[in-house]
C-alpha cells in the first residue's frame, strides 16, 4: 500500500551530511511528501514536509525533484542522536485521508 | 508546552477483552489520527477525526472504533481482542486535518 520506497539502511559518519533518498514516483499533483523519524520506544517526530519546492527548516532540507517522482531529506551534520528510523510518506486522499507509512529507511550515525 | 498525551502507558488485556485508549492533542489541534505499530514495521494508519467527524480509515476491521469529543480529545476501542493485536498504539494530532501530524509516545498493548 505503501506509496514511497526507501533503503532499508544507511549509514553516515558523525558531523557529516547524511542524504535519505526516497522514491514516489506514483505521486498526485496535490499530495504532500512528508518526513519524520522514530527513535526506539518513542512516537514518530515530525522533521519536513514539500509541495513540490526545496524547504529548509532548523532541522532539515528537502530536496524534491522537478518531477516530483522522487525527493531527498538532508541532515547537514549528522551526529550520533540522529541515529533513527526515518519514514518519508505521502498522504493520500480517497475521500478522506489516509496516512501510509512504509518500513523506512534505518540510518546509523557512528562516530 | 504539552505535546501529544496518551494514556495508559502500557496495557496488559487477555483475548476477547475490550480496551479503550485515550489521546490528549496538543492544545489547538483540532485533528487527531490513530495509528498501529507491529514490532519492526512502520505505524498503520487506522483512523483520522476532525472537528468530531471521522475523515479518514485504514483497513481495519469492525472491532476497532474511535470517536472525538467537543474538546478535541479521543478514544480508540478494540473489542474482542487477538492476539495479533499486540502491538504500539499512537496518536498523532494536526492543527488540521491535512498539516504535520505530532505523535504522542503511545500505548503498548500486550494481549496474552
Amino acid at each position: 500500500d505503501a506509496k514511497t520506497t526507501q533503503p532499508t539502511s544507511m549509514d553516515c559518519a558523525e558531523g557529516r551530511a547524511a542524504n535519505l533518498p526516497c522514491n514516489h514516483s506514483t505521486i498526485s499533483g496535490n499530495e504532500y511528501v512528508y518526513w519524520y523519524r522514530q527513535i526506539h520506544s518513542q512516537g514518530p517526530q515530525y522533521i519536513i514536509h514539500g509541495l513540490k519546492n526545496n524547504e529548509t527548516n532548523e532541522m532539515a532540507s528537502l530536496i524534491i525533484t522537478e518531477d516530483r517522482k522522487s525527493s531527498t531529506l538532508i541532515l547537514p551534520h549528522a551526529t550520533l542522536r540522529d541515529t533513527a528510523v526515518y519514514y518519508c510518506i505521502v498522504r493520500v486522499y480517497t475521500g478522506g485521508f489516509k496516512t501510509i507509512f512504509g518500513a523506512g529507511t534505518r540510518l546509523f550515525v557512528k562516530a | 508546552d504539552a505535546g501529544v498525551t496518551q494514556s495508559p502507558t502500557h496495557l496488559i488485556k487477555t483475548r476477547g477483552q475490550h480496551v479503550t485508549l485515550r489521546c490528549s492533542p496538543i492544545s489547538g489541534h483540532k485533528s487527531v489520527s490513530w495509528y498501529q505499530q507491529v514490532l519492526g514495521q512502520g505505524p498503520q494508519f487506522i483512523f483520522q477525526y476532525y472537528e468530531k467527524e471521522e475523515r479518514g480509515r485504514g483497513n481495519f476491521p469492525d472491532r476497532f472504533s474511535a470517536r472525538q469529543f467537543p474538546n478535541y480529545s479521543s478514544e480508540l476501542n478494540v473489542n474482542a481482542l487477538l492476539l495479533g493485536d499486540s502491538a504500539l498504539y499512537l496518536c498523532a494530532s494536526s492543527l488540521g486535518f491535512n498539516q504535520p501530524q505530532h505523535f504522542g509516545d503511545g500505548t503498548r498493548l500486550s494481549i496474552l
